[in-house]
């Protein structure tokens, strides 16, 4: 079975350029999240859709950050205009919806974005 | 006070050594409680969830004490392949809060 993959691996742009990334969960998952690691912190919540519905995105930084999940299949985020501090590692995982809080989530290899 | 803390290390042991890790969290109501494994520069990878009881899995052993809000990994007879970092991993509703990760390298 196919994990979760993320697209592209890398990704380098300058200050002020667009930049999206790709998610697309296993399949059959309906719990999508993102997830960012910056520079010497920890892993940091960003968001969640449950099918294409945003659960949660209480973690997102700011307006510049915008994701969706059309048809509750892949998801992007969009990142408008980009800034330095937005340099890191995004992850995308995904779980099951088995009816228990906090199911197992599973983690796609990660973006990392640098911004110049 | 940060929502899931842990020591960051490194730990350097080794090979065949016993080693312990700790992880302390804020919220009285989580409920579930996980060990991620990272790689550098790889993605987390679940190591094994945490149960009330205790639970082992081969040369890991995993207790959760709610009472003190704490939660650990035991790991016996250290391989060189153990060299990681280890995340512990809070709910926090349907999501999951991280702590910064303890790095651990195992000598030859």
């Amino acid at each position: 079975e196919a994990g979760v993959t993320q697209f592209p691996s890398h990704s380098v742009i300058e200050k002020g350029q667009t930049v999206t990334l790709r998610c697309d969960p296993i399949s059959g998952h309906d719990n999508l999240y993102w997830y960012r690691r910056v520079m010497g912190k920890e892993i940091k919540f960003l968001l969640h859709f449950v099918k294409e519905s945003k659960q949660d995105e209480s973690g997102m930084p700011n307006n510049r950050f915008l994701a969706e999940r059309t048809g509750g299949t892949y998801s992007t985020l969009k990142v408008q205009p980009a800034e330095l501090e937005d340099s890191g590692v995004y992850f995308c995982a995904s779980s099951q919806d088995l009816g228990r809080v906090g199911d197992e989530q599973f983690f796609g290899p990660g973006t990392r974005l640098t911004v110049l | 006070r940060k929502e899931v803390e842990q020591d960051p290390g490194p730990f350097n042991v080794p090979e065949g050594a016993t080693v312990a890790f700790n992880c302390t969290y804020s919220n009285s109501a989580s409920q579930s409680f996980f060990w991620y494994r990272q790689d550098c520069r790889k993605e987390p990878k679940l190591l094994m969830s945490v149960y009330s009881s205790g639970n082992e899995d081969g040369r890991f052993t995993a207790q959760l004490n709610r009472a003190s809000q704490y939660i650990s990994l035991l790991i016996r007879d250290s391989k060189l392949s153990d060299s990681a970092t280890y995340l512990c991993v809070v709910n926090y509703g349907q999501n999951f809060v991280f702590g910064p990760g303890t790095r651990l390298s195992v000598l030859p």
